[in-house]
């Protein structure tokens, strides 16, 4: 257990719908990053956020959006959803200082139906 | 742009064989290098890092990883493979300086034969 925690686990929705992924990192770290894993595309980054602020971006569609809040909790957005949004969604956090590993999320397998 | 390539994208070992699996790295500065493992329906988990010192680094669950500078590489290796070891094994790079998002190889597909 890496003390990342992201929910829901699974989640099966249509075509133009749109979704909410949560993820909660480990005590005590500041950056959250969000990551998305595909079969054609790999494990990709999409954007991270440090103490609340958004600190860089990734590959992240414009129909996706993110925010950390101030208990430092974060929330990925995925709206109009297509079926190539189908993935699975990891989160990860770290300490936020130049030398840290990143802890990753359980992680959430959207389906796009 | 930071890019990695790990050219074995399946390897299939009998237990207890060595293993090795390729990693290269492109980055014009000084980075941190990474090894993690995803065992089947899990998440990512870390088997070793590399920040700085020396360039062998030893890892969980008997892995070691060796940075050579020279070579853009950080290729990883175990002495005797157990059929637990089945698994995608990715490596994985950021700049040392800024807290940087990770840059992912491909993969590397484990499987162990009993």
């Amino acid at each position: 257990d890496s003390g990342v925690t992201q929910t829901p686990k699974h989640l099966i929705t249509a075509t133009g719908q749109r979704v909410t992924l949560r993820c909660s990192p480990r005590s005590g770290d500041l950056s959250v990053y969000w990551y998305q894993q595909s079969l054609d595309q790999g494990l990709q980054f999409l954007i991270q956020y440090y103490n609340g602020e958004e600190r860089a971006k990734g590959n992240i569609l414009e129909r996706f959006s993110a925010q950390q809040f101030p208990d430092l909790h974060s929330e990925l957005n995925l709206s109009s959803l297509e079926l190539g949004d189908s993935a699975l969604y990891f989160c990860a956090s770290s300490a936020g200082t130049d030398y840290n590993e990143q802890f990753f999320g359980p992680g959430t397998r959207l389906t796009v139906l | 742009a930071q890019s990695v390539s790990q050219h074995n994208h399946h390897v299939i070992l009998s237990e207890a064989a060595s293993l090795e699996l390729g990693c290269n790295y492109s980055y014009g500065g000084t980075v941190n290098l990474f090894w993690y493992v995803q065992y089947p329906g899990q998440h990512l988990q870390l088997l070793l890092k590399y920040f700085s010192g020396d360039p062998l680094v030893k890892g969980i669950k008997g892995f070691e990883a060796e940075f050579i500078k020279s070579k853009f590489s950080f290729n990883l290796r175990k002495p005797s493979v157990q059929w637990s070891d089945t698994a995608e094994y990715f490596c994985a790079v950021n700049s040392n300086f800024g807290n940087e998002k990770l840059t992912f190889g491909t993969g590397t597909r484990l499987t162990i034969i009993p």
